[in-house]
Formats: C-alpha cells, structure tokens, sequence
C-alpha cells in the first residue's frame, strides 16, 4: 500500500504568519490522466471534518483563497497564508491513487 | 447541503460486532460513493471501505472478512458492522459522501 509521510507532528505560528504542511508519498500519486489523487483534510474539535483541496491543488468550494495545495509526484505541500485563529487544527493528506486509500499521520497546527 | 450523522452504541464487548448507522440528508445515497473511516486514538485514521451507488463495495484489505458495508435506499441510510471486535478497533468512526462530505463522528469504545 502507499504509504504518506507528514514529517511534522506538531507545528506552531503566529496569527498573520504562513505556514507549510508537507506530505511524501512512497510513490508518484500521479495516474494516466494527469492528475494527482491526493488530498488534503482540516479537522477542528466539534466541527465535520472539512475536505479542503483535491487532485493537490483544487481548493474545495468555499474554502478560502488562503489554503494553498501544490505539489506533485510524491512531494506535496498544504499551505495556509495570513494563519487565522479558526485555522488551529490537525491536517490531514490522503491518497485515493491506489486501494487501500490511506491517511498521512497528521499535522496539528498549534498557536505559538 | 448533504448531512450526514452517525449512529449506534458507544460500547461494544469484544468478540461481538460493531455495528453504525450514517443517516444521510441532503443527497441520494443511490448517487457518489459512502464509505466509512476511522479515527484511532494517538490520531491515525484508517479508511475502512464504501458502498457505491449500484450497491458494490470496496473494503480495506486490513480488516478482511471482518467488515461488511450495506444500505437502505428507502431509508438513506448505510451501514457499518465489524464483527470479532478487540480494544484496537475502538476509535472514533466517521461517515462520509464520496471522501468530501463528512459525519461529525461516533466515539466507539471496545471494553469488557
């Protein structure tokens, strides 16, 4: 199975900061039609768990222009510019490339 | 707007079987894909499996002959049970529409 690496348990910023979450695939997630089957998840305590970008770097309706997926082959960055309160949360990525899909560890974005 | 909201008891005895209802609004389950993740505790999650829109399913092969995935187009509704529990399946189980749409998650502990 593929397995997706997110180095960073934890990281930590400032409101008004950028910061970067970044998932390494053990192969290219890139399939015969271009596109990246990767994704990327935001998870707030008491909240639904809310798909944020798919195929890397499609943000989902309503998701603000501040989420930013790039990335390809087995490199893959989320980027959140201007970190809101309301972005503290854990982050996920996700491959649907090849069955079993599977998760990246997490990353828990964390106010300094 | 599709909702979707898990059901089902909050403690199961090992050896028994896990069962969850997800009650879908918003959308006909007779469209997209359902599946079934999990959330173990330490944060890992695991995609678990789907029922597609004809009624053909896809399981994660780490759960085996364990897991069935099932629906009531009458109702909206679709099912989750594992059976032959153990303390590593208590985790905090998610429904979702396609991998884009998700439940708010149900804390299912797996103690004697």
């Amino acid at each position: 199975q593929i397995t997706l690496t997110q180095q960073a348990e934890s990281l930590w910023v400032s409101p008004g900061e950028k910061v970067s979450i970044t998932c390494r695939a053990s192969q290219s997630l890139l399939y015969t039609d271009g596109k990246h089957y990767l994704s990327w998840y935001q998870q707030r305590p008491g909240q639904t768990t809310k798909a944020l970008i798919y195929h890397a770097s499609i943000r989902t309706d309503g998701v603000p222009t501040r989420f930013i997926g790039s990335g390809s082959g087995t490199e893959f960055t989320l980027s959140i510019e201007d970190v809101q309160p309301e972005d503290i949360a854990l982050y996920y990525c996700l491959q649907t490339l090849k069955k079993p899909w599977t998760f990246g560890g997490g990353t828990k974005l964390e106010l300094k | 707007e599709v909702q979707l909201q898990e059901s089902g008891p909050g403690l199961v005895k090992p050896s028994q079987s896990l069962s969850l209802t997800c009650s879908v609004t918003g959308y006909s389950i007779t469209s997209n894909y359902w599946g079934w993740i999990r959330k173990f505790p330490g944060n890992k999650m695991e995609w678990m499996g789907y029922i597609s829109y004809s009624g053909s399913t896809s399981y994660n092969p780490s759960l085996k002959s364990r897991i069935s995935i099932t629906r009531d187009t009458s109702k909206n509704q679709f099912f989750l049970q594992l059976n032959s529990v153990t303390t590593e399946d208590t985790a905090t189980y998610y429904c979702a529409k396609g991998m884009d749409a998700w439940g708010q998650g149900a804390s299912v502990t797996v103690s004697s």
